[in-house]
């Protein structure tokens, strides 16, 4: 299967700050990537799709000024939490898509807290 | 949309004990995945399964489509199978996958 890297695996950051997280493809060139986040005991909440040299489509409810997402090579995608508050502090995990396969695979996730 | 449902919510099992996970959905998908989430929050890929059966080790899956739903089997359980299995599935011409509520699975030694 695919193989996705996400730095770093875990940061805390003082509220008001930014925090930029890295999702990369290894293998495959994934022309679709998906960021979720779960809070602890809950399942995974897609956040966004992103395909590679154009815009994110954001799910209802997620605010794109404040979770911005760059795609801008087909192994590289980045979730930029702006402004980060204490209700930001959660698991983010990123999956990729390559075109042609229909499975998904997921990073190993990186955990925020915003203190 | 899509509803996803997961049964059980939560398996407690001693080892070497068999499962069955269950995964209703309300509409056709065409695309089906389950994953082990270990507790490092590592999302594992078990099977890609829209429709019929396959068997890795000692885990087997079955989707029947028409009927919305697919089992997970587990024989012979291992305290390493421990954690959260979630069913997901993707509708026809959608790029999302929609997750189910997962399945806490706990194996005792």
């Amino acid at each position: 299967g695919a193989v996705v890297s996400q730095h770093p695996s875990w940061v805390i950051c003082k509220s008001g700050t930014s925090v930029k997280i890295e999702c990369r493809s290894l293998d495959f060139q994934a022309t679709t990537m998906f960021w979720y986040r779960q809070f602890p005991k809950q399942s995974l909440m897609l956040m966004a799709t992103s395909n590679e040299g154009s815009k994110a489509t954001y799910e209802q409810g997620v605010e794109k000024d404040k979770f911005l997402i760059n795609h801008a090579s087909l192994t590289l995608s980045t979730l930029t939490v702006t402004s980060a508050h204490p209700e930001d502090s959660s698991f983010y995990i990123c999956s990729e898509e390559a075109l042609g396969r229909n499975e998904q695979y997921f990073g190993p996730g990186t955990r925020l807290t915003v203190t | 949309g899509i509803q996803v449902e997961q049964s059980p919510p939560d398996l407690i099992l001693q080892e070497g004990a068999n499962s069955t996970l269950r995964c209703n959905f309300s509409d056709s998908v065409n695309n089906l995945q389950w994953f082990h989430q270990n507790p490092w929050g590592q999302l594992i890929n078990l099977f890609y399964i829209p429709s019929g059966t396959k068997q890795n080790g000692r885990l087997s899956a079955t989707t029947v489509a028409t009927e919305r739903y697919s089992l997970l089997y587990i024989s012979s359980s291992q305290t390493t199978d421990s954690g959260v299995y979630f069913c997901a599935v993707r509708l026809q011409g959608a790029q999302k996958l929609v997750f189910g509520q997962g399945t806490r699975l706990t194996i005792n030694p």
